[in-house]
C-alpha cells in the first residue's frame, strides 16, 4: 500500500505483480512528461517519456498513461522484480525550453 | 547513447576551500545543461541552468557567486562550489539536454568538514 508523510510515498509490491505509480502535475499547458528511476546514490535514469497529444505509450515492461483532464500521470511496471527498487519521479516540461519540473518521487519496495 | 559522466563522485572537503564539479555529455552535444542539488529523501531542486557560451541562469535563492557555473562547450560545464561550508554538503547532479530530454550524470557526493 501507501504511505504519505514526512518521508517520500512509499509504495510496497510483491516480486512479479504489476505496479502502478501516479503523479499528479500542475500546469494544463506541460506538453511533454518523463519518468525517471533514481537508486540510491546514483542520478536519475531515464525510463520513458510521452508527448501530451498521446495518452499512452508502451516501453520494455513498462506504460506510461496521461490523463490530461485530470492532469495525471501514471507509470505502470509489468512483472515486478528487485531490480525495479527505486525512487521513481515524474517530471513536466511547462514551456516552449527545455526545463523540467519534477514531482516529489515515489519509493517503489519490491518484496521478495 | 546520451551519457552523462561526473567528476569526482566523491568529494571531501575542508570549510572555507573550493570545489570543482565537472559534467560532461560523452556521445552527444548539449546545448543546455543543469544543475541540481538534492537532500536526502527529497527530489530534485534545480539550482541553474546554462547554455554554452552564455551566462547562467540561477534560480530563486541560489548565490550565483558562490556556486560558480561555466559551459565552456557544448559537451563540457563545471560547477565550482566556492569557500564551502557544511551546509553546502549534498548531493549535486548535473543533467545535460539535447532537445527535450534530460540526462542526468551519477551525481557528486560533496562533504564539507
Amino acid at each position: 500500500g501507501e504511505s504519505v508523510g514526512l518521508h517520500l510515498p512509499t509504495l510496497s509490491v510483491q516480486e512479479g505483480d504489476n505496479s502502478i505509480i501516479n503523479c499528479a502535475y500542475s500546469n494544463s499547458a506541460s506538453d511533454y512528461f518523463i519518468w525517471y528511476k533514481q537508486e540510491s546514490g546514483k542520478g536519475p535514469q531515464f525510463i520513458i517519456d510521452i508527448r501530451s497529444n498521446m495518452d499512452k505509450r508502451q516501453g520494455q515492461r513498462v506504460t506510461v498513461l496521461l490523463n490530461k483532464t485530470v492532469k495525471h500521470l501514471s507509470l505502470q511496471i509489468a512483472a515486478t522484480q528487485p531490480g525495479d527498487s527505486a525512487v521513481y519521479f515524474c517530471a513536466e516540461k511547462k514551456n516552449a525550453g527545455n526545463m523540467l519540473t519534477f514531482g516529489g518521487g515515489t519509493r517503489l519496495m519490491v518484496k521478495p | 547513447g546520451a551519457v552523462v559522466s561526473q567528476h569526482p563522485s566523491r568529494v571531501i572537503c575542508k570549510s572555507g576551500t573550493s570545489v570543482k564539479i565537472e559534467c560532461r555529455s560523452l556521445d552527444f552535444q548539449a546545448t543546455t545543461m543543469f544543475w541540481y542539488r538534492q537532500f536526502p529523501k527529497k527530489s530534485l531542486m534545480l539550482m541553474a541552468t546554462s547554455n554554452e557560451g552564455s551566462k547562467a541562469t540561477y534560480e530563486q535563492g541560489v548565490e550565483k557567486d558562490k556556486f560558480l557555473i561555466n559551459h565552456a562547450s557544448l559537451t563540457l560545464s563545471t560547477l565550482t562550489v566556492t569557500s564551502a561550508h557544511p551546509e553546502d554538503s549534498s548531493f549535486y547532479i548535473c543533467s545535460a539536454s539535447g532537445e527535450e530530454t534530460q540526462y542526468f550524470g551519477p551525481g557528486t557526493r560533496l562533504l564539507v568538514l
